[in-house]
């Protein structure tokens, strides 16, 4: 059965920081990776897809990396923004089935 | 701009109740899944389909919820009796047929009384 953890639970950095969010599942027969951003009482949106045969994926600030033979993915954001705000969750989506289990999220707060 | 839609976006009802929740997926995608979020217990995949036939509804309460594609434009899902516990944000999404990248829609904010 997979399982999704994302570490840190909660993170507050200054702006202007470079950081990066852990995500790392027990299971690597996986179909993809996303992340998602979620603002608080809104829907998610997705930042990021990685196929499972990629190792890395940009947009902007943004870098995603997979390691699938370690079970991990990190989301590196480049000079932190207040805007930067919000809830950043994984989820990983598995090839028998393509069921989707998503990670309970890190809270990102950046201080101005 | 394709957008995932839901329907309604606030519900507020009593036990004992029946709610019908309604998800349009974006034109083109083979694929809708629908979610339940709470605080407790985060994001949980409730039932996902693929070119409209059901593949896994392992997440749902069967004795209560159903969900059903009538046709490739229209998902719903369906709480019959509603409790208290069923109190949630119930999100739609679709899928891209190839990447299977997916798309959330806005939610429906579920309390039931």
């Amino acid at each position: 059965k997979q399982e999704v953890t994302q570490i840190p639970a909660a993170l507050s950095v200054p702006e202007g920081e470079n950081l990066v969010l852990n995500c790392s599942f027990t299971d690597s027969a996986i179909y993809n990776l996303q992340w998602f951003r979620q603002d608080p009482g809104k829907g998610l949106t997705s930042l990021l897809l990685i196929q499972s045969s990629q190792r890395e994926q940009t947009s902007g600030r943004l870098n995603a990396s997979l390691d699938k033979s370690s079970g991990r993915s990190t989301l590196y954001i480049a000079a932190s923004q207040p805007g930067d705000s919000a809830t950043y969750l994984c989820a990983v989506t598995g090839t028998g089935g393509f069921k989707t289990i998503f990670g309970a999220g890190t809270r990102l707060f950046v201080k101005a | 701009d394709a957008r995932v839609t839901q329907t309604p976006r606030h519900k507020v009802t009593e036990m004992g109740q029946e709610v019908t929740m309604r998800c349009q997926p974006i034109l083109g995608h083979n694929t809708v899944f629908w979610y339940r979020q709470t605080m407790m217990q985060g994001l949980e995949l409730l039932a996902y389909f693929r070119n409209r036939a059901p593949l896994d509804d392992s997440g749902m309460p069967k004795d209560r919820f159903s969900a059903e594609m009538p046709d490739a434009t229209l998902a719903t899902l369906k709480i019959q009796p509603s409790e208290p516990r069923d109190s949630a944000v119930y999100f739609c999404a679709s899928g891209n047929r190839i990447s299977y990248e997916q798309y959330f829609g806005p939610g429906t904010r579920l309390t039931v009384t």
